[in-house]
């Protein structure tokens, strides 16, 4: 079946430093969605992306689809506290009802 | 809009019990899924539905049963209780068309069972 992984599991990084999660498919996505987890909480949508190459922003978060539509990037930029949290994402292809989600990434920022 | 309510939200349950989590939306969704999520594993899936009294299987559904009577409800069934389910249970749903889908998650269920 369709695998999704997702490195690296956690990420320890000092405020005001990036943070970059990557995300691999093993089949060809027809879009990949991105969520936030905070510490006790719910996974929340952040971005869907659906075309080859696509690119989209977010404030600091920046969002990437592969030209070949089997991977993905979160990167954000001069990380702060509240960007701490789980970050997952989410691969969709033609033939599937429900998306697959990868095993998400931890952000663990320190002051 | 209460979006996707989830409950219980905490519940202990002992060995061979069972108990049904209850889920239910009012975004007039389609698609409706159980994730259950441990540490380290991420989102796994159960079971999904993609329309009223239309179900299939996930990753990981045993030990669990579901059924989708309304387009609201979508119940998750434990039917004898192990100590692998302890976990935190999330529900939720999302449109089918093309296009954004989204998925809305519930506030989740943590469940122990001794």
């Amino acid at each position: 079946g369709q695998q999704v992984m997702q490195i690296p599991q956690y990420q320890h990084v000092q405020e005001g430093e990036d943070f970059t999660t990557y995300c691999n498919s093993s089949t060809t996505l027809s879009n990949i969605q991105w969520y936030k987890q905070r510490p006790g909480g719910h996974p929340v949508f952040l971005i869907q992306l659906v075309k080859s190459g696509e690119v989209k922003k977010q404030k600091r978060l920046t969002f990437q689809f592969g030209e070949a539509k089997k991977n993905s990037s979160l990167h954000i930029t001069a990380t702060q506290t509240t960007d701490v949290g789980t970050y997952f994402c989410a691969g969709k292809t033609g033939g599937s009802y429900i998306p697959t989600f990868g095993r998400g990434t931890s952000l663990i920022v320190h002051p | 809009n209460a979006g996707v309510t989830q409950t219980p939200k905490f519940q202990v349950l002992k060995t061979g019990q069972s108990m049904t989590l209850q889920c239910a939306q009012d975004m007039n969704h389609e698609y409706m899924s159980w994730y259950r999520q441990d540490p380290g594993m991420g989102l796994r899936l159960i079971h999904y539905s993609v329309g009223a009294g239309i179900t299939d299987q996930g990753e990981v559904p045993n030990g669990y049963n579901v059924s989708r009577s309304t387009t609201e409800d979508f119940p998750l069934r434990l039917l004898s209780a192990a100590p692998s389910q302890t976990s935190v249970y999330f529900c939720a749903s999302s449109f089918s068309r093309e296009g954004n889908t989204e998925a809305f998650f519930g506030q989740g269920t943590r469940l122990t069972v001794v």
